[in-house]
């Protein structure tokens, strides 16, 4: 069975400085995609960035950018200069591609910027 | 503008009365999606859709019914509501192709007495 696990249930970081957080997930295939997603105390889901698994340069979308692994599995997503707007909870998420259409989610790392 | 919307958005209910939470889109998207959100567990998937008359179980579908009689709705069912089943619920819609993006309707907070 596929699982995700994040093993950071909350986190804080000052702002303008640099946070990591982390995911490992298990899988057997070779092909999927990995996402984190933002959700700010609206509940609102927002993706904030997604990655192959065939590719092998890591994802970035402006501060954000992962340190992809795939041998070890692991799946981490840094926020530089973080901002008072990146508090929120941060969930990763697996889905194999093509195949099963599941999606598989960690338990969430809740992240509290500093001001 | 493009979105997925959920109604209601706030619900109190009594255990063993049915209800049926709407989800609706207008991108014209072919899957479409319900999860589950507790405090420790993350999102779990409920039950998922690949396009009309097309449906499939999720990892926790016990006590849920889905339909999808057409391309822009999807509405999660509970026949008989449980105080288990107390949630915050998420309905999702992408295009099927490739590593599109998910798209999340703004959540319905379903409580259970």
């Amino acid at each position: 069975a596929q699982t995700v696990t994040q093993s950071q249930p909350e986190m804080s970081v000052q702002e303008a400085e640099t946070v990591t957080l982390s995911c490992t997930y298990d899988t057997s295939e070779n092909n999927y995609y990995l996402f984190w997603y933002k959700q700010p105390p609206s509940r609102q889901m927002i993706l904030v960035i997604r990655q192959e698994a065939y590719k092998q340069q890591n994802a970035t979308e402006n501060r954000f950018s992962v340190n992809f692994q795939k041998a070890a599995k692991s799946f981490s997503l840094k926020i530089s200069d973080s901002q008072l707007g990146d508090t929120a909870m941060y969930f990763c998420a697996f889905r194999v591609d093509p195949g099963t259409y599941k999606y598989i989610f960690g338990t969430g790392t809740r992240l509290k910027v500093l001001a | 503008e493009a979105q997925v919307t959920q109604n209601p958005r706030y619900l109190i209910t009594v255990t063993g009365k049915k209800l049926t939470v709407t989800c609706s889109q207008n991108m014209n998207h072919e899957y479409m999606s319900w999860y589950r959100q507790d405090p420790g567990l993350g999102l779990r998937q409920i039950y998922y859709s690949m396009n009309v008359e097309v449906t499939d179980k999720g990892d926790v579908p016990e006590g849920y019914k889905v339909s999808r009689k057409e391309k822009r709705n999807f509405p999660l069912i509970l026949e008989s509501p449980s105080p288990n089943q107390t949630s915050l619920y998420f309905c999702a819609s992408r295009f099927l192709a490739g590593g599109q993006t998910q798209y999340f309707g703004p959540g319905t907070r379903l409580t259970v007495l």
